[in-house]
């Protein structure tokens, strides 16, 4: 099983929907982040939370938000979705050190 | 802001040749510097650069840190086709809120042609 547990894998939806992108963890670790990857732009950082009460802002946070249910447990929702929230989203999680980071797999997200 | 620069954006090479993939940042305060390879979906572990000067190597590939000068390089040689991918550079945080945060550059695709 992986460590880090994206669902869906893959999501078309359209312009208007809400939308709930879910990432579970079995490493242990306090800290997890969501990500989201357009082409050319590497990877860009949305939100992140360094424990359970913790709840960041990244650097494109605007139409997310996100909820950490529980240590393992850190979703993420567009209320609205737009078409240029297309894109690939990844979780990721570290230890308390955040020297590292470990990635699930990835989600596609589709607005039409 | 953290910023991390990373060039070229993209570079298409054959086989057996070596290349060299910068990263640049303005940083003034972090933790680490960790290299990454994305191919098809999630971006995979390469090396943490935490030290100026010291050379991490792991088979054909090796990367380096220049705290002095802001970069760092990762080299490949003797390149092959499984070496195609998106090459990430990202910055560990190290003060206040950005402690452990990762920041990324926008990522070098390598094509590695037979």
């Amino acid at each position: 099983d992986a460590d880090v547990t994206q669902t869906p894998r893959n999501r078309i939806t359209k312009t208007g929907k809400r939308i709930m992108l879910e990432c579970s963890q079995t490493k242990g670790h306090d800290r997890m982040y969501w990500y989201r990857q357009d082409p050319g732009l590497g990877l860009q950082l949305i939100y992140y939370s360094f424990d359970v009460k913790d709840i960041n802002k990244g650097e494109i946070s605007d139409g997310y938000s996100v909820s950490r249910q529980a240590q393992a447990k850190f979703s993420l929702s567009l209320e609205s979705a737009i078409p240029n929230q297309t894109a690939l989203y990844f979780c990721a999680t570290s230890d308390s050190n955040g020297r590292d980071a470990f990635f699930g797999q990835g989600t596609r997200l589709t607005v039409v | 802001e953290d910023k991390v620069v990373q060039s070229p954006l993209s570079l298409v090479v054959h086989e057996g040749d070596t290349v060299t993939l910068n990263c640049s940042y303005e940083v003034t305060n972090f933790r680490s510097l960790l290299w990454y390879k994305q191919e098809k979906k999630a971006p995979t572990f390469l090396f943490m650069l935490t030290s100026s000067g010291i050379e991490k190597k792991s088979g054909r590939l090796s990367s380096i840190l220049d705290k002095k000068e802001l970069f760092s390089i990762l080299n490949i040689t003797a390149t092959q086709t499984g070496d195609s991918a998106i090459y990430l550079c990202a910055l560990s945080g190290a003060g206040g809120t950005s402690y452990g945060k990762l920041t990324f550059g926008q990522g070098t695709i390598l094509t590695v042609h037979p």
